[in-house]
């Protein structure tokens, strides 16, 4: 069975601090792994990352993928109050282009 | 440009009764989802669409129907409701990946919150 699994489910941090959120799989046929950032509504769209390395976003948030451990991080410096959401991990299936998610880690960041 | 857009955004049910949840998307896309997310649980995908006409089950298919007679529309239906489906739902849409479109990406509408009571 596909699996992603995300740690911790939960965070609480102060403005300025730096998060790390995990990300490991299991799945079958595997083509990327994206991750999106979910407030109030939709989730929307962060990265995705393919190969392994690092991808950048926005000078704040950094990801990386390592398809031999099968893991991805996602970091998140110099936090602020607008970063708290919840932040999915989602595997991007070879066939069907389907997604498979993880839980989600909810991220608090105090002012 | 709307990108996508879900009807309704919230619907109390009582179990038994049916409803229809109306995806629209004004991208082009080829590709639909339908998604169920509950607490502690992430997204799960119910049932999914490579194309106008076509539709594939997916993770959790059971309970619910789909139907893809527009491009940009992709309805999902429950027929007989119950507590279990008690759920936020997605809809997304993507490029075809295998035609060479120019992401993968899956874009989401805002949700239906659906309660079956």
């Amino acid at each position: 069975e596909d699996k992603v699994v995300q740690s911790p489910l939960s965070l609480v941090v102060h403005e300025g601090d730096t998060v790390t959120l995990n990300c490991s799989y299991e799945v079958t046929n595997f083509r990327s792994l994206l991750w999106y950032k979910q407030e109030k509504k939709a989730p929307t769209f962060l990265f995705m990352l393919t190969s392994s390395g690092i991808e950048k976003k926005s000078g704040r948030l950094s990801s990386i993928l390592d398809k031999k451990e099968l893991f991805s991080i996602l970091n998140i410096t110099a936090t602020q109050t607008g970063d708290s959401a919840v932040y999915l991990c989602a595997v991007l299936m070879e066939y069907g282009n389907k997604l498979v998610f993880g839980a989600g880690t909810i991220l608090r960041v105090k002012s | 440009n709307a990108g996508v857009t879900q009807t309704p955004k919230f619907r109390v049910l009582k179990t038994g009764q049916s409803m229809t949840l109306l995806c629209a998307q004004d991208m082009n896309h080829e590709y639909m989802y339908w998604y169920r997310q509950d607490p502690g649980m992430g997204l799960r995908l119910i049932h999914y669409s490579v194309g106008e006409g076509t539709t594939a089950k997916g993770e959790v298919p059971d309970g619910y129907n789909v139907s893809r007679l527009k491009k940009q529309n992709f309805l999902l239906g429950l027929e007989s409701a119950a507590p279990s489906q008690t759920s936020v739902y997605f809809c997304a849409s993507s490029y075809n990946p295998l035609a060479g479109g120019p992401s993968y990406e899956q874009y989401f509408g805002p949700g239906t919150r659906l309660t079956v009571t």
